[in-house]
């Protein structure tokens, strides 16, 4: 089983519209959970951390299950510039430990 | 905003050859990682340091592979003998608490083997 698994996608929304994403991640002992954003060609720069208690950022919301290894990420009136592909981060410290990516899911925002 | 930088941005090499990509961490961190990611694939890790000495490595990360930090301002990750399956982005990053927080990338080097 992989480490972390998404939807590689892609997802072709019309602008406006809610999009959800999921994630599982096989280590139980994972610490900190995290949605990164990367463009083409271009760096990983977080998005946001993910709390158990749910957390939201404006049009972004993030909600962690440990009990099923499973992260979401919710965008809703997504926007143009919310194309790009989004990557389910897992850690299993909270310091200086390795970061666990997924493949990542591809959004297209349609206008 | 301080920022992590990395050069060249582009390199090709010649399978066998050795290469060494730069980075420049933001001044006050404290930990150090390389990443890479083949194209169209994830993001791996490939190695973190910490006060001159490796701290993890994944098995990606052969005797092939090294890093250094050699005048207190650049992180160095040297491949010797390059392989076709070397070709791929490889982003440096670094934070300071050795919190996930704060591990900021950089813009990536794109390697190329011939």
């Amino acid at each position: 089983r992989k480490e972390v698994e998404q939807d590689p996608g892609p997802f072709n929304v019309p602008e406006g519209a809610t999009v959800a994403f999921n994630c599982t991640y096989s280590n139980s002992a994972s610490q900190s959970f995290f949605w990164y954003r990367q463009d083409c060609r271009k760096e990983p720069k977080l998005l946001m951390s993910v709390y158990s208690s749910g957390n939201e950022d404006g049009r972004f919301t993030a909600q962690l299950n440990r009990a099923s290894q499973y992260i979401s990420l919710l965008i809703r009136d997504s926007k143009l510039s919310d194309s790009a592909t989004y990557l389910c981060v897992v850690n299993r410290g909270f310091g200086n430990e390795k970061l666990t990516f997924g493949t990542g899911t591809r959004l297209t925002i349609i206008p | 905003e301080p920022e992590v930088t990395q050069t060249p941005s582009h390199q090709v090499t010649q399978m066998g050859q050795e290469v060494i990509l730069r980075c420049v961490p933001i001044s006050n961190h404290l930990y150090f990682y390389w990443y890479r990611q083949i194209l169209g694939q994830k993001v791996e890790f490939l190695v973190s340091f910490y006060n001159n000495e490796i701290s993890e490595k994944s098995e990606i990360f052969d005797d092939q592979f090294s890093v250094e930090r050699p005048d207190g301002s650049n992180f160095t990750l040297k491949i010797r003998s390059t392989k076709l399956e070397d070709s791929a982005m490889y982003f440096c990053a670094s934070s300071d608490r050795g919190s996930v927080e704060t591990q900021y990338f950089g813009p990536g080097t794109r390697l190329l083997v011939l």
